[in-house]
């Protein structure tokens, strides 16, 4: 059954305290995983996709790196407007546009 | 470019009655999915479609429906409110071909 499990559930950091954040998936021919961020009452912001294993990719103080069962959002002098809930999403097996998510990641980061 | 839009942003109903969500996608974009939020929950599948034909279903009941118009724009139907389909109504459009969806604000359904 496709799955996906993101780890920590909530995670609080002092500005400046780097950390990562995990996402495990179980899907048959991965077609993408897709990182979102989503702040209280708002709908989820596009953040990265990845295709394949070894591949990274960054935006500021994020870096969403992939192997063939987890992906990692690693977050590097985080600041307190980072604080929001990290989402980890994959396509069904099968499927296109049906994205399977996991619960989400609560990131708080304190000044 | 305008992104994904949403209405109503927010909406009150009781035990029984109908709702009728709409959403506009990115210019462009011909492929509209609908999800439910529930509160301290991923986003749920519930619809797909794509040149206005139905090309997925996620596991809700028959009460929820929905339509794909000429224009793009879609509409969630949901029959017979339940306390339980309170949640944050999300639309994501995408480029044909493309996984990458982008999602709207949400729409915000409270049932009493």
């Amino acid at each position: 059954e496709d799955q996906v499990t993101q780890s920590p559930e909530a995670l609080r950091l002092q500005e400046g305290e780097s950390s990562s954040l995990n996402c495990s998936y179980t899907v048959s021919g991965l077609r993408g995983l897709f990182w979102y961020r989503q702040d209280p009452g708002k709908g989820p912001e596009f953040l990265f996709t990845l295709y394949s294993a070894g591949e990274e990719k960054e935006k500021e103080r994020l870096k969403a790196t992939l192997t063939k069962k987890e992906s990692f959002l690693h977050i590097t002098a985080p600041k307190p407007e980072d604080s929001a809930n990290y989402l980890c999403a994959v396509p069904r097996s099968g499927g296109y546009n049906k994205l399977i998510f996991g619960a989400g990641t609560r990131l708080a980061v304190h000044p | 470019d305008a992104g994904v839009t949403q209405s109503p942003t927010h909406l009150i109903k009781t035990r029984g009655q109908h709702v009728t969500l709409r959403c506009s996608p990115i210019s462009g974009h011909k492929s509209v999915s609908w999800y439910q939020q529930v509160l301290g929950q991923g986003p749920q599948f519930i619809f797909q479609y794509y040149e206005k034909e139905e090309r997925g279903r996620g596991n809700f009941p028959d009460r929820f429906s929905a339509r794909q118009f000429p224009n793009y724009s879609s509409e969630l139907n949901v029959n017979a409110l339940l306390l339980g389909d309170s949640a944050l109504y999300l639309c994501a459009s995408s480029l044909p071909g493309e996984e990458t969806q982008y999602f709207g604000p949400g729409t915000r359904l409270l049932v009493l």
